[in-house]
């Protein structure tokens, strides 16, 4: 596609329930973004991939996120046993290679009750 | 780490007014871009810029990274510019972003 699309566009779910969040890339990109945004906190950084593999982790809150790459295309990041602190909207991003200009998606709104 | 601020947070304009918005950068960095989130939460790309100064129609930015700073411009500013206005800084894999600059333009 043109830009980089994400799924579902919103999500609500029960506390204690996992959650899994789509992200297609943009054709040919080779690294993609994951990140955060939310009332307290902000735009922040989750993980990023170079190809299939993770190589910084660090923005990943707690053990209950986790993410994977397949192909070097999609991506899903998954939230086990949701928290409410969790609500935010998840951005995916993607660039044609390190320190290249980033493109966003239209992200995911998730909301734990 | 890197402290990414900007100025001023809140702006509120007439229509067909001009407005500078303020990045400051604690520290050097790889690359710099200026998003615009509309009020759908999309966010778009408005410049990539890590020094100099680019134009593209009603905006413009410069970044001085020597001084650690960059500006965006906006001239003739139109309803539709209305939203949140973010810059983000590159440092080696990830985009830092600052606190944004949340604009209102009225006619």
């Amino acid at each position: 596609g043109a830009g980089v699309s994400q799924s579902p566009s919103n999500k609500v779910t029960e506390k204690g329930k996992d959650v899994e969040l789509r992200c297609d890339p943009i054709s040919g990109h080779t690294a993609l973004y994951w990140y955060r945004q939310s009332l307290g906190q902000g735009l922040e950084f989750l993980i990023y991939f170079q190809g299939n593999s993770a190589p910084d982790k660090s923005g990943l809150p707690s053990d209950r996120f986790s993410a994977e790459r397949t192909g070097g295309s999609v991506s899903t990041l998954t939230i086990q046993r949701t928290q409410q602190e969790d609500s935010a909207v998840y951005l995916c991003a993607s660039s044609s290679g390190l320190l290249k200009e980033q493109y966003f998606g239209p992200g995911t709104r998730l909301t734990v009750t | 780490g890197i402290q990414v601020e900007q100025s001023p947070p809140d702006l509120i304009l007439q229509e067909g007014a001009n407005s500078t918005l303020r990045c400051n950068f604690s520290d050097s960095v790889n690359n710099l871009q200026w998003f615009h989130q509309n009020p759908w939460g999309q966010l778009i790309n408005l410049f990539y810029i890590p020094s100099g100064t680019k134009q593209n129609g009603r905006l413009s930015a410069t970044t001085v990274a020597t001084e650690r700073y960059s500006l965006l411009y906006i001239s003739s500013s139109q309803t539709t510019d209305s939203g949140v206005y973010f810059c983000a800084v590159v440092r080696t894999d990830k985009l830092i972003f600052g606190t944004g600059t949340r604009l209102q333009v009225f006619p």
